[in-house]
């Protein structure tokens, strides 16, 4: 089966700078890579998703890039405020979408 | 209109027991997911329903989780004999994905079971 992979398992940054966070995925049939924000006690919420056929995708403050000959997709996040620090999940799920598999999560702390 | 809900919000049960767990999703999602995530870690698949084609079991970790739904409406997770190790949020999301087409998939807030 799949094995997502995420790193750091924490990262604390200064507010203005930037974030990135990585991931690593094993199932060469996964397409689809959604990232989920969850802030404490709450539910998740997909924040950027991106599919196997696109190499980059950007929202504003937020990207994602993919390298899936490498098997490896990241988010970044430029000019970082004290309300995006939350947990973040990668996910990857095949064509059908019959099951996601996530990352362990990374705890992100924006510093004012 | 109405989001992801779930009940109840917290169960505490004792080892041994079993317990069910309600998901209602999102009018005309035909897409359910049941998902575990223990305390610090990330979310773990246990089941997907799509429409009306026989669901996707092979998330569940033992013959202990079952889960039905009818049609597009309502879900129930049953753990049978809990053990403490059960302990954890149980989450449920629904979408709307007809075919491989995919839409977001929406969460609702859990049910947090203690297994004492």
């Amino acid at each position: 089966g799949e094995n997502v992979e995420q790193h750091p398992s924490t990262l604390s940054v200064q507010e203005g700078d930037s974030a990135v966070i990585k991931c690593t995925y094993s199932d060469s049939a996964s397409n689809y890579f959604p990232w989920y924000k969850q802030e404490l006690g709450k539910r998740p919420q997909l924040i950027i998703d991106i599919r196997s056929n696109v190499g980059e995708k950007k929202d504003q403050r937020i990207a994602v890039t993919l390298n899936k000959t490498a098997k490896h997709f990241s988010l970044h996040i430029t000019e970082t405020q004290p309300e995006d620090s939350a947990v973040y999940f990668c996910a990857a799920s095949p064509y059908n979408f019959n099951k996601f598999y996530f990352g362990s999560g990374t705890k992100l702390n924006v510093k004012p | 209109g109405a989001g992801v809900s779930q009940s109840p919000s917290n169960k505490v049960t004792e080892k041994g027991k079993d317990v069910e767990l309600r998901c209602d999703p999102i009018s005309g999602h035909t897409a359910l997911y049941w998902y575990r995530q223990r305390l610090g870690q990330g979310l773990e698949f246990l089941i997907y329903f799509q429409g009306n084609s026989a669901p996707d079991k092979s998330g569940l970790p033992s013959d202990r989780f079952s889960a039905e739904r009818t049609g597009e409406s309502v879900s129930t997770l049953t753990i049978q004999r809990t053990q403490q190790e059960d302990s954890a949020v149980y989450l449920c999301a629904s979408s709307y994905h007809p075919g491989t087409a995919y839409n977001e998939q929406f969460f609702g807030p859990g049910t947090r079971l203690t297994v004492l």
